[in-house]
């Protein structure tokens, strides 16, 4: 069935370092993968999306590719600050899951000034 | 426009009370579902409704049901609570095909 893994945490990282967050999925259909961001003691908000192969999303600073060939839909932003100390969450919905998200575990980003 | 509203914001319940988790949207959405946070389980899915008078079970059903009477409303019901019900509680809704999710604020439940 259609699935998502995401790296484990957590990750702590200086203010303006390099952030990461790999992302790879399975998926029977022909999905759209998305990357939440959930703030302390909120739900979950739309951080960035791809529909389709190469697509690649941004917002904020982030950004992330589909990538078709290597199953892959990583986070990344060039220079994090404290404001983005959160959880991310990568997701994906298939023509094949019926309108069903699938979501990863969750990585907790903690930024320190 | 509100987006996903969800009440109470917080509950404490004894073991064996029953309780009514609300949502509610205001984007005309048909696919609503129930999600629950559970830490280092990510969310899990409770329930979820493609439109008025239909609902389906999820990855974790039991203990919970659901109605969806208007499109703009999917409550969430707990039949007797106990203590593995403790969570944080989330809506969602989306319009159908492959669309973004919007969530609500969540409701956090402690059951004692």
């Amino acid at each position: 069935g259609d699935s998502v893994t995401q790296m484990e945490g957590p990750v702590t990282l200086s203010e303006e370092a390099f952030l990461t967050i790999n992302c790879t999925y399975t998926a029977t259909g022909y999905p759209s993968l998305f990357w939440y961001v959930q703030y302390p003691g909120e739900g979950l908000q739309l951080l960035l999306k791809a529909t389709k192969a190469d697509d690649k999303g941004s917002n904020k600073g982030f950004e992330a590719t589909y990538r078709k060939e290597t199953t892959s839909f990583h986070l990344e932003k060039g220079s994090v600050q404290v404001s983005d100390s959160a959880v991310y969450f990568c997701a994906l919905v298939s023509t094949n899951t019926g309108n069903q998200f699938y979501f990863g575990t969750g990585t907790s980003l903690t930024v320190i000034p | 426009n509100a987006g996903v509203t969800q009440t109470p914001k917080f509950q404490v319940l004894k073991t064996g009370q029953s309780m009514t988790l609300q949502c509610a949207q205001d984007m005309n959405h048909e696919y609503m579902s129930w999600y629950r946070q559970d830490p280092g389980m990510g969310l899990r899915l409770i329930h979820y409704s493609v439109g008025a008078g239909i609902t389906d079970q999820g990855e974790v059903p039991n203990g919970y049901n659901v109605s969806r009477s208007t499109t703009e409303d999917f409550p969430l019901r707990l039949l007797s609570a106990a203590p593995s019900q403790t969570s944080v509680y989330f809506c969602a809704s989306n319009t159908l095909g492959r669309e973004t999710q919007y969530f609500g604020p969540g409701t956090r439940l402690l059951v004692l």
